[in-house]
């Protein structure tokens, strides 16, 4: 009965590539989000979802683009895989105010 | 520019010996400061939040403080479980979300 849960927690490719990371959370929340945490264990906010809207989009190459089918899953997509594109991505969900975050397991993302 | 800043970067403890991590921020119109912990290869699990100055919460061996430009999170006798990274992070009007780069706790038995 994971809370948030990202598929897949690997993801090696090539560069040039197009790839998604899925996820999903089971705690009835209301805003979703995805992180990126570089090689020094900084966590920068990519986007935010909240009831399937997007509320925020920091400054993101267009590369990349968040979907939210649903309120309980929020899927990153990446196109034209870059080398600096290696990161762990995190998912995180969150209910209304205070935004107290659960995270998921991070899928570890490795362009070559 | 919002910013979150801990100290400091790295912290080596015996077992049993008690100290302090900190978070100063200049975020403008602060609506909470949270700390989460981080083992690693995980996500982060969250700990505290605190919304004002003055402001204290306790669990177990941890205790989060805040002031208007930091905040505190106090170790009481450290165990080895406790050795983690731990992550400040502040929420700022519309919603936006700022991390420290944390602090790695390692406790020695």
């Amino acid at each position: 009965d994971t809370a948030v849960s990202q598929t897949p927690k690997y993801l090696v490719t090539q560069m040039g590539n197009d790839k998604s990371i899925k996820c999903e959370q089971n705690l009835g929340h209301d805003t979703m989000y995805w992180y990126k945490q570089d090689s020094k264990k900084f966590l920068k906010i990519m986007f935010s979802y909240n009831n399937k809207e997007l509320i925020i989009n920091e400054t993101v190459p267009n590369r990349f683009s968040p979907k939210s089918p649903d309120k309980a899953h929020l899927n990153l997509h990446i196109n034209s895989l870059e080398l600096g594109d290696s990161a762990v991505y995190f998912c995180a969900s969150a209910r209304g105010f205070p935004n107290e975050q659960f995270f998921g397991p991070g899928t570890r993302l490795t362009v070559l | 520019e919002d910013q979150v800043t801990q100290s400091p970067e790295a912290l080596r403890l015996q077992e049993g010996e008690s100290s302090s991590l900190n978070c100063s921020y200049t975020v403008s119109g602060l609506r909470g400061l949270f700390w989460y912990r981080q083992d690693p290869g995980k996500g982060p699990e969250f700990l505290f939040t605190l919304y004002s100055a003055g402001e204290e919460k306790e669990k177990e061996r941890l205790k989060a403080t805040l002031t208007k430009k930091e905040s505190f999170l106090h170790i009481t006798a450290p165990k080895p479980e406790d050795s983690a990274t731990y992550l400040c992070a502040v929420q700022a009007p519309g919603n936006q979300f700022y991390f420290g780069t944390g602090t790695s706790l390692t406790v020695i038995p």
